[in-house]
């Protein structure tokens, strides 16, 4: 069985600071991993996702993600934020089967 | 090319009514799958279909939730005899097929009052 456990449901950071989103899955099976964001009033969008290629995933608006498999992580980055990057973010793995196991996410507050 | 749609984007219902919900997939989408996203907690996985093999009801949380889906394209949710803790957003995706990235639509806020 898989699950995702997201450390910390809400995150505040300056403009301009690293921001810093922790995930850890468990899986028996060698995952897919994903980061999706959610905007007020809005469904997912895919962020970044890790199918067993290289371990640090770039992905879309300066986030990146690094797949370490001793630790079982998968914690999101991004170098500075910005005021748009305030959203919910989810964490989700899939393994073997095609439905998605989400963590209950991280609202992230950019603050000026 | 559009999106996944998703219809009404708001549904408020009184305690014991059937529901229906709809989903408009990704043209040429041969998966599509229902997550269900109560309030303060992560998503939910209720069903899932893949062109003509029999679709994975594993999330269904109990028999008054079904779900069809014609050929490749539109699905319907159907919630029987809806109880207040069915109040969540119903997430619809689909993707190219097995193992693809899904694509989300924005969701149908049902409140069972």
């Amino acid at each position: 069985a898989q699950s995702v456990t997201q450390l910390g449901s809400h995150v505040s950071v300056s403009e301009g600071a690293l921001v810093l989103l922790r995930c850890n899955y468990s899986s028996s099976v060698p995952p897919y991993l994903f980061w999706y964001v959610q905007y007020p009033n809005q469904g997912l969008q895919l962020l970044l996702k890790y199918t067993s290629a290289a371990t640090l995933v770039k992905g879309i608006n300066g986030f990146e993600a690094e797949f370490k498999k001793s630790e079982t992580s998968f914690h999101l980055t991004k170098p500075s934020a910005h005021m748009s990057d305030a959203a919910e973010y989810f964490c989700a793995v899939s393994a073997n089967t095609d439905k998605l196991i989400f963590g209950t996410g991280t609202r992230l507050q950019v603050f000026p | 090319g559009a999106g996944v749609s998703q219809s009404p984007s708001n549904k408020v219902t009184e305690k014991g009514k059937d529901v229906e919900l709809r989903c408009d997939p990704i043209s040429g989408h041969t998966a599509l799958y229902w997550y269900r996203q109560r309030l303060g907690q992560g998503l939910e996985f209720l069903i899932y279909f893949q062109g003509n093999s029999a679709p994975d009801k594993s999330g269904l949380p109990s028999d008054r939730f079904s779900a069809e889906r014609t050929g490749e394209s539109v699905s319907t949710l159907t919630i029987q005899r809806t109880q207040q803790e069915d109040s969540a957003v119903y997430l619809c995706a689909s993707s190219k097929g097995s193992q693809e990235t899904q694509y989300f639509g924005p969701g149908t806020r049902l409140l069972v009052l």
